[in-house]
């Protein structure tokens, strides 16, 4: 079973920085890929960027620079950096992984709150 | 980069009812098309990969089809439990764009 397990809600004020992790179990992490995917209040989804198993990574050009994605194969753990924090940037942010580049399963969802 | 855009944003229809959603890539991604479920206040939920593997455990009245461009997510008979905005994405290569969402309800 599939389990992606993520760090607890966050409250920041804007220009801060939050750090995000996500605990994988029950699948082979060295050759998952690990996805950052993000829902602003009322709004659709948004992929953030992908931790490769190669440990390459891409990210949406949207957040231009802002966004470090990285992965601990120790503890099966992936990080997303979020820098210079906005107001707009408060929303749910869930991590994903699965079959290749598809993401199959989910973890429970981050809420960040930037307000000041 | 390569934009998905959905259609129709929304939609309201019977229970029993077949429903169509549609797709459309800016540029060719072959079958690289994934179709989400997001039932209000859930986590997405993958229905639909390589733009007509249904993934396990959903039900068969969910199908997709289309490639390069175009594609359709058909629900053959509406039930309750799928009330939900659904997502297509792309996954030929980064970004792995969303469609911006169609809301679905039951009339």
């Amino acid at each position: 079973q599939v389990q992606l397990v993520q760090s607890g809600a966050e409250v920041k004020k804007p220009g801060a920085l939050v750090k995000l992790s996500c605990k994988a179990s029950g699948h082979t992490f060295t050759t998952s890929y690990i996805h950052w995917v993000r829902q602003a209040p009322g709004h659709g989804l948004e992929w953030v960027g992908v931790s490769n198993p190669t440990y390459t990574t891409a990210y949406s050009q949207s957040f231009q620079g802002r966004v470090t994605v990285t992965r601990d194969t120790a503890t099966s753990t992936v990080y997303m950096e979020l820098r210079r924090l906005r107001s707009d940037d408060t929303a749910v942010y869930y991590c994903a992984s699965g079959l290749g580049s598809i993401a199959v399963y989910w973890g429970q969802g981050t809420l960040v709150t930037v307000s000041s | 980069d390569i934009q998905m855009t959905q259609s129709p944003s929304s939609l309201s229809a019977s229970v029993g009812d077949r429903v169509s959603i549609t797709c459309r890539a800016s540029q060719d991604i072959s079958n690289y098309l994934a179709w989400f479920q997001q039932r209000p206040g859930k986590v997405p939920q993958l229905l639909i990969y390589a733009a007509s593997t249904l993934q396990s455990g959903v039900p068969s009245r969910f199908s997709g089809s289309g490639s390069g461009t175009d594609f359709t997510l058909t629900i053959s008979s509406l039930q309750p439990e799928d009330v939900a905005t659904y997502y297509c994405q792309k996954y030929d290569n980064a970004p792995l764009t969303f469609g911006g969402g169609t809301r679905v309800e039951i009339k």
